[in-house]
């Protein structure tokens, strides 16, 4: 089974400046897809990114970015020009490529609470 | 733009009882997905459907849970009877396809905060 660790419980930022949270994952596949997802308080988690195992390229998606690193089973999400906006809880998720019967659960890390500093 | 529709967003129940949650994917979606989530951790997959189908519920503890989703759009999840340990946010989620590309994003709800008393 696959696992996923974010060792970062909590993580604090000032306003506009950079924060990378980290994630390290388990697994004897190679192929698969990691996500990170936000879940604001009180509201509804939403993807914030994605990396295809076999892309070597890094994801990004406008202010957010990631470092794959396949053969150390990484998988870290940078946030620049952090915005009180992106307060919340980020979880790493990890999803096989080659799932039987169409099974394609994600399993979740425990997530960082992110604070921003204004 | 379209969400995933989830109620009650609060239940209060009492250790035995029975209660019962309520999802509404996506227009279109196919895939509908119950997870789980402990208060300070992250989502654990109960249950996935493809249509009215159960591709996995290999994580849904079967004595006291039950789910389905009889037209393949709507999909319910029942607990019968609560014990404490499942106080938890039950969230949904869905995708358009599974199987890798863009249209296998999963897209959450907002989720059901069950409090067992």
């Amino acid at each position: 089974a696959q696992t996923v660790t974010q060792s970062q419980p909590e993580m604090s930022v000032q306003e506009a400046e950079t924060v990378t949270l980290s994630c390290t994952y388990d697994t004897s596949e190679s192929d698969y897809y990691l996500f990170w997802y936000k879940q604001p308080p009180s509201r509804q988690m939403i993807l914030v990114i994605r990396q295809e195992a076999y892309k070597q390229q890094n994801a990004t998606e406008n202010r957010f970015s990631v470092n794959f690193q396949k053969a150390a089973k990484s998988f870290s999400l940078k946030i620049s020009d952090s915005q009180l906006g992106d307060a919340a809880m980020y979880f790493c998720a990890y999803r096989s490529a080659f799932s039987g019967g169409g099974a394609d659960g994600l399993t979740f890390g425990k997530g960082t609470h992110l604070i921003i500093q204004p | 733009e379209a969400e995933v529709a989830q109620s009650p967003r609060y239940k209060i129940t009492e250790k035995s009882q029975a209660v019962a949650f309520w999802c509404d994917p996506i227009s279109g979606h196919a895939t509908l997905y119950w997870y789980r989530q402990i208060l300070g951790q992250g989502p654990e997959l109960l249950v996935q459907f493809q249509d009215e189908s159960v591709v996995d519920d290999s994580q849904l503890p079967k004595d006291r849970f039950s789910a389905e989703r009889l037209k393949g759009v709507d999909s319910t999840l029942k607990i019968q009877p609560a014990e404490l340990g499942d106080s938890a946010m039950y969230l949904c989620a869905s995708s358009l396809d599974p199987g890798g590309g863009a249209t296998d994003t999963q897209y959450f709800g907002p989720g059901t905060r069950l409090t067992v008393l």
